[in-house]
């Protein structure tokens, strides 16, 4: 499976967007982008995937850079609650691709 | 109805004793997954079922044991654990297996083994 790249952690305001960026450089035309949180205590929650084109949900926004070297979590209006471990991933959609987790980036909002 | 159930939440066992976690959902999804996480690390893909089947075994020592009872249950069953085996399970489900399906995860089981 491709690798990705993301800060060990970042910091927000409550109530400010916030820009998540992960690195996929060694990206293949079949890999989908995925985005799960944990947060503290609780299991993995997804959050959103793309493959080549930038899409929205009610949780949070993902833009992908037009080579998908790289992808960006955007998160609207940070709350308390959005603190967690941010885990961007490529799951291979030639094979049966499982999720296999990377450090993530552990996001702290700040009141 | 997304929901995955674990029990139980919090486990502690000897090195002698013999359980089992189990794992349930009723999304009708045939991928099932059990994760270890230890403390401040990512999770750490365990097994695969599919179909009730098991499909991966990620070189997992065989004092871990799988069973897929049926397409909404799924147990571990644990026997001569040693102490770094102490870990936070998860399990996880999914449609399929197809790289698009999303997996949802259970709250896990907080293991301890003395």
């Amino acid at each position: 499976d491709a690798k990705t790249t993301q800060p060990n952690s970042m910091e927000s305001n409550e109530e400010e967007p916030v820009h998540l960026p992960c690195n996929h450089s060694t990206i293949s035309g079949t890999d989908y982008i995925h985005w799960y949180r944990q947060l503290p205590s609780q299991g993995p929650e997804y959050v959103i995937h793309g493959l080549t084109s930038n899409v929205n949900n009610r949780m949070a926004s993902l833009a992908i850079a037009e080579d998908r070297k790289s992808s960006t979590l955007i998160l609207h209006r940070a709350t308390l609650r959005d603190a967690a471990v941010y885990y961007c991933i490529l799951r291979d959609g030639g094979s049966q691709g499982n999720l296999i987790f990377g450090k993530g980036t552990k996001l702290s909002v700040k009141p | 109805d997304t929901e995955v159930t674990q029990t139980p939440k919090h486990l502690v066992m000897g090195m002698t004793n013999k359980k089992s976690l189990k794992c349930e959902q009723h999304m009708g999804h045939r991928a099932m997954y059990w994760y270890k996480q230890k403390a401040k690390k990512p999770p750490e893909l365990m097994f695969v079922y599919s179909y009730e089947k098991l499909s991966i075994n990620e070189s997992v020592p065989s004092r871990f044991s799988p069973e897929c009872p049926n397409s909404s249950l799924l147990n571990l069953h644990l026997h001569a654990l040693q102490p770094e085996d102490s870990a936070l399970y998860l399990c996880a489900s999914s449609q399929g297996r197809h790289a698009r399906d999303t997996q949802y995860f259970g709250p896990g089981t907080r293991l301890t083994v003395l």
